[in-house]
């Protein structure tokens, strides 16, 4: 089974830009997690998607938003970009009964390393 | 944001040597994972642990969920060169709450292994 995959690897982007980074999950899972990842705060939890809606949110401001697709493939999606929203992106899916175990288990992409200058 | 406590922060050890690491938090988790990351990649699960003191291998790797359900052990027996890299562990809450998505990280253990 292929596993999840980011797209792109890496970006460049200016302030004031907005970007939007893709994650198509391991075939079957129907949830979408999405964190951001630094060298200050770690791995944070940005947000969660299921059936197409948003089911988890993290602490972060609005200009970061995503969407899922009926193929359960995401998009995120960050606006007027600042400095500090360099990171790297991590992208996890689960197959996510909300109510088993072991089948709920995160994998995670490779990663969207976002530069900001 | 919340992040874990995790220790230790590095460690530096050499090959053959037996490796332990904890991560410690101020709530209760019903899961406890440890993924381990390296360089430009994203974090691989390595063992997941679903029961309040379940101990759980995975080749060289062992793992446990404390008893209080507030802490999570892992142990990396007989180190070899490819051990190296950050280790994370990561909480999940209560399935039946609609949140498990929310992993709660630790701040990670980067370990190198000399020859």
């Amino acid at each position: 089974k292929a596993g999840v995959t980011q797209t792109p690897r890496y970006l460049i982007k200016t302030r004031g830009q907005q970007v939007t980074l893709s994650c198509s999950p391991i075939s079957g899972h129907r949830s979408v997690s999405w964190y951001q990842q630094t060298p200050g705060q770690g791995l944070q939890f940005l947000f969660e998607y299921f059936s197409e809606t948003q089911r988890n949110k993290g602490n972060f401001p609005g200009r970061f938003s995503g969407r899922q697709f009926s193929n359960s493939r995401s998009e995120m999606n960050v606006s007027t970009l600042e400095l500090g929203d360099s990171a790297l992106y991590l992208c996890a899916s689960s197959w996510a009964p909300a109510t088993s175990g072991s089948s709920d288990t995160q994998y995670f992409g490779p990663g969207t390393r976002l530069t900001v200058l | 944001g919340q992040q874990l406590n995790q220790s230790p922060q590095s460690m530096f050890i050499q090959e053959g040597e037996d490796v332990s690491m904890n991560c410690t938090s101020s709530s209760i988790f019903n899961t406890w994972l440890w993924y381990k990351q390296d360089p430009g990649e994203g974090p691989v699960l390595l063992i997941a642990l679903y029961k309040a003191g379940e101990l759980t291998s995975n080749g060289r790797l062992t793992a446990q969920f404390g008893i209080t359900r507030k802490d999570s052990f892992l142990n990396i027996s007989a180190s070899i060169p490819s051990d190296v890299g950050i280790y994370f562990c990561a909480g999940q809450p209560n399935l039946n709450t609609g949140t498990a998505s929310k992993l709660t990280f630790g701040t990670g253990t980067r370990l190198q292994v000399t020859l």
